[in-house]
């Protein structure tokens, strides 16, 4: 499988500062990426889809103002958490994928935790 | 509407014994299954998948059981491990399409020895 990183691993804000989030595909260019957060003991929700060179698509209820997505090259995705807010505090995960499979296989990075004080 | 669920939020084994995880569906047209195992604070972990067109599938101390009568897929383990405590999801395709994965709830497997 794919072998995708996220930095970083660990982050702390202070309330209403942005952070951003990388999600790297280090061994196979990534046409679509998916960003998910988790909640402590819960499952993983999916947030957005991006295609490279285009916009992502949001979930319902995911704002897409205040979680910008970037997916500027085939191994490379941002998520940029904007006026970060303690709510926002979670674990955040992003998998790849390959768009030319038939079923979706993804891959999952090592996930992003973020505490907003 | 589409779910994927969890009969069992917790399980409990000793080491040694097998484990049997189990997950329900709603949508019928589900057709590709996964079980993904994740640790604590990591991603998840791809570990076993199934096409509806299988009723089972083995993997290396891994079973995954698809019955798609009653919409129901389970994951054994044998000989469970210590290294196998984590928490279990069940994922499958949203539907329209092949690039949306919804998980269930995930059942979290705690080995004892």
């Amino acid at each position: 499988g794919a072998v995708v990183s996220q930095h970083p691993s660990r982050v702390i804000c202070k309330s209403g500062t942005s952070v951003k989030i990388e999600c790297r595909s280090l061994d196979f260019q990534a046409t679509t990426m998916f960003w998910y957060r988790q909640f402590p003991k819960k499952s993983l929700m999916l947030m957005a889809t991006s295609n490279e060179g285009s916009k992502a698509t949001y979930e319902q209820g995911v704002e897409k103002d205040k979680f910008l997505i970037n997916h500027a090259s085939l191994t490379l995705s941002t998520l940029t958490v904007t006026s970060a807010h303690p709510e926002d505090s979670s674990f955040y995960i992003c998998s790849v994928s390959e768009e030319a499979s038939s079923y979706n296989e993804q891959f999952f990075g090592p996930g992003t935790r973020l505490t907003v004080l | 509407g589409e779910s994927v669920g969890l009969h069992l939020p917790t399980l409990s084994v000793q080491e040694g014994d097998n484990s049997i995880i189990n997950c329900a569906y709603s949508n019928s047209a589900s057709d590709y299954f996964i079980w993904y195992k994740q640790e604590s604070g990591k991603g998840p972990q791809f570990i076993i998948d199934i096409r509806s067109n299988m009723d089972k599938r083995q993997g290396q101390r891994v079973t995954v059981l698809l019955n798609k009568t009653v919409k129901h897929l389970s994951l054994q383990i044998a000989a469970t491990q210590p290294g196998d405590s984590a928490v279990y999801f069940c994922a499958g395709p949203w539907g329209g399409g092949y690039n949306k994965l919804i998980f269930g709830a995930g059942t979290r497997l705690a080995v004892h020895p």
